[in-house]
């Protein structure tokens, strides 16, 4: 069964250091998220991506952030300059044919910003 | 500010007992809704998607969609310690595109 994966598992960074997360989604899906998930605490919507353009992104979501799709596989999340508070659990997910559909999930990146 | 309330829990359910798990929601243009499971340290799995008012059977996952009283729940028959996890519903809006709003989870706990 088709599946998201992403890259790495788990990174470790220096506050200010920039990092790029990765996600291949699945390969006939057109909608693409990221969210987050900090210790213990709620999953949160950072960004909704399709047709090559954000199409909705919330507070958190500010100028440190980026997303692309470079390739046409790779799905990526950039942080500029990591904050001690990015730390967290970072899910990719994706969506077939609607935004208003279901999303699968990847297996998440934890980001350690020390 | 548009918010997805559940019982944290813990719920502990016999083996083979029935959980019952709910969500309420305050955005009253919310069209889908989602359950979720979550082990620990793991991404969420979906369970089901509901879009209608009433029941949606799946398995030994059934769940109820109450538009006019803003509540979603899910119900586990015949529960396993496999199903010792957390459940997250997820509600998105019409005015959204493709954003969740997560509640904070019902940890489950099925003992043997």
């Amino acid at each position: 069964e088709p599946e998201v994966t992403q890259t790495p598992s788990h990174q470790v960074t220096q506050m200010g250091q920039e990092v790029i997360l990765r996600c291949v989604p699945i390969s006939n899906h057109l909608y693409f998220y990221w969210y987050r998930q900090i210790l213990g605490q709620k999953v949160e919507f950072l960004v909704s991506f399709y047709n090559n353009e954000i199409s909705e992104k919330s507070e958190i979501f500010d100028d440190q952030f980026s997303v692309e799709r470079p390739d046409g596989s790779n799905f990526t999340l950039k942080i500029r300059s990591t904050k001690l508070e990015d730390s967290a659990m970072y899910f990719c997910a994706t969506g077939l044919a609607s935004p208003y559909n279901e999303q699968f999930f990847g297996p998440g990146t934890r980001l350690t910003v020390l | 500010q548009k918010e997805v309330e559940q019982n944290s829990g813990p719920l502990s359910v016999p083996e083979g007992a029935i959980a019952s798990l709910n969500c309420t929601y305050s955005d009253r243009v919310s069209q889908s809704f989602f359950w979720y499971r979550q082990y620990s340290g793991k991404s969420p799995e979906l369970i089901m998607s509901i879009y209608s008012n009433g029941d949606k059977e799946d398995g030994r996952f059934t769940a109820q969609l109450n538009k006019a009283s803003q509540y979603v729940s899910l119900l586990i028959r015949d529960s396993q310690p496999s199903d010792s996890a957390t459940y997250l519903c997820a509600v998105l809006a019409t005015d959204s595109w493709g954003k969740f709003q997560f509640g904070a989870g019902t940890q489950v706990v099925v003992t043997p």
